[in-house]
C-alpha cells in the first residue's frame, strides 16, 4: 500500500535560518503530492502541492519538488519566521482511480526569534 | 456551507457511553474522510467515503468505531462504549471526487474527552 515517511520533530531553528523538512514516500503508479500545515489551534489546511514528476509546488516561500527518481518531496523555506511555528504533514492521494489520502507523520516546527 | 463543519467542537462523555460525531462537508463533494489525532500526533486514517462506493474501513481501531455517510453528504462516526483511549481530536474532511490532485478540505475537528 501506499505510505509517506517524514523526518520526525521537533525541528527548532532561529528566524532567518533555512528549513528542510525531509518527506518520502512509496506508492504504485504516480502520486500527487501535498505539503499540510496545521498551525497553533488551527485546522489543517493545504500549504502547497505537486502534481506530476518535477512539478514544484510553493507557497508563502515555502517551495517542494516532486522528485520521482528518489521518491520524495522534501518542503524547504529560505529564511523561517516566527510565524512558521506549526506541524507540517506530508501527503499523497493516487492520480489514477482511487482518492485515498495517506499522511505522514508530522513535524513539529519550532522558530526562535 | 463555505466549508467542512463538524459538530460538535467539543464533547467530554463517561466511560462506557456512545457518541455521535458529526461532518457536514463541502457541498459537491464526494470524497470524505475521517481521521484521528491525538495529542501531538500525527494523522491516524479511520475511514474514506467516496460516492457510492463501500467505505475503506480498514483504519477503524476496533468493532465500536462505525461511520455512515447519508445521501452522499452528512456523516456520522458513532463511538460505542467508549474508552479512555479514544480520547482525541476527530477530524473529516471532503474532497472532490476527481482522481488525483485536488486539495482536501479539513474540517475544526471534534474535541473528544472520556472520563
Amino acid at each position: 500500500g501506499n505510505s509517506v515517511t517524514q523526518m520526525e520533530g521537533p525541528v527548532t531553528l532561529s528566524e532567518e535560518a533555512f528549513l528542510t523538512i525531509n518527506c518520502t514516500y512509496t506508492a504504485t503508479g504516480y502520486p500527487s503530492l501535498f505539503w499540510y500545515v496545521q498551525y497553533p489551534g488551527e485546522g489543517l489546511q493545504l500549504l502547497l502541492k505537486a502534481t506530476k514528476a518535477d512539478d514544484k509546488g510553493s507557497n508563502k516561500g515555502f517551495e517542494a519538488t516532486y522528485r520521482k527518481e528518489t521518491t520524495s518531496f522534501h518542503l524547504e523555506k529560505g529564511s523561517v519566521q516566527v510565524s512558521d511555528s506549526a506541524v507540517y504533514f506530508c501527503a499523497l492521494t493516487p492520480n489514477n482511480a482511487g482518492n485515498m489520502l495517506t499522511f505522514g507523520g508530522g513535524t513539529r516546527l519550532m522558530v526562535k526569534p | 456551507g463555505a466549508g467542512v463543519s463538524q459538530s460538535p467542537s467539543n464533547k467530554v462523555t463517561e466511560k462506557g457511553k456512545d457518541v455521535e460525531l458529526r461532518c457536514d462537508p463541502i457541498s459537491g463533494h464526494t470524497a470524505l474522510y475521517w481521521y484521528r489525532q491525538s495529542l501531538g500526533q500525527g494523522l491516524e486514517f479511520l475511514i474514506y467515503f467516496q460516492g457510492n462506493s463501500a467505505p475503506d474501513k480498514s483504519g477503524l481501531p476496533s468493532d465500536r468505531f462505525s461511520a455512515e455517510r447519508t445521501g452522499g453528504s452528512v456523516s456520522t462516526l458513532t463511538i460505542q462504549r467508549t474508552q479512555q483511549e479514544d480520547s482525541a481530536v476527530y477530524l473529516c474532511a471532503s474532497r472532490l471526487g476527481a482522481p488525483g490532485g485536488t486539495e482536501a478540505f479539513f474540517g475544526q475537528g471534534t474535541r473528544l474527552t472520556v472520563v
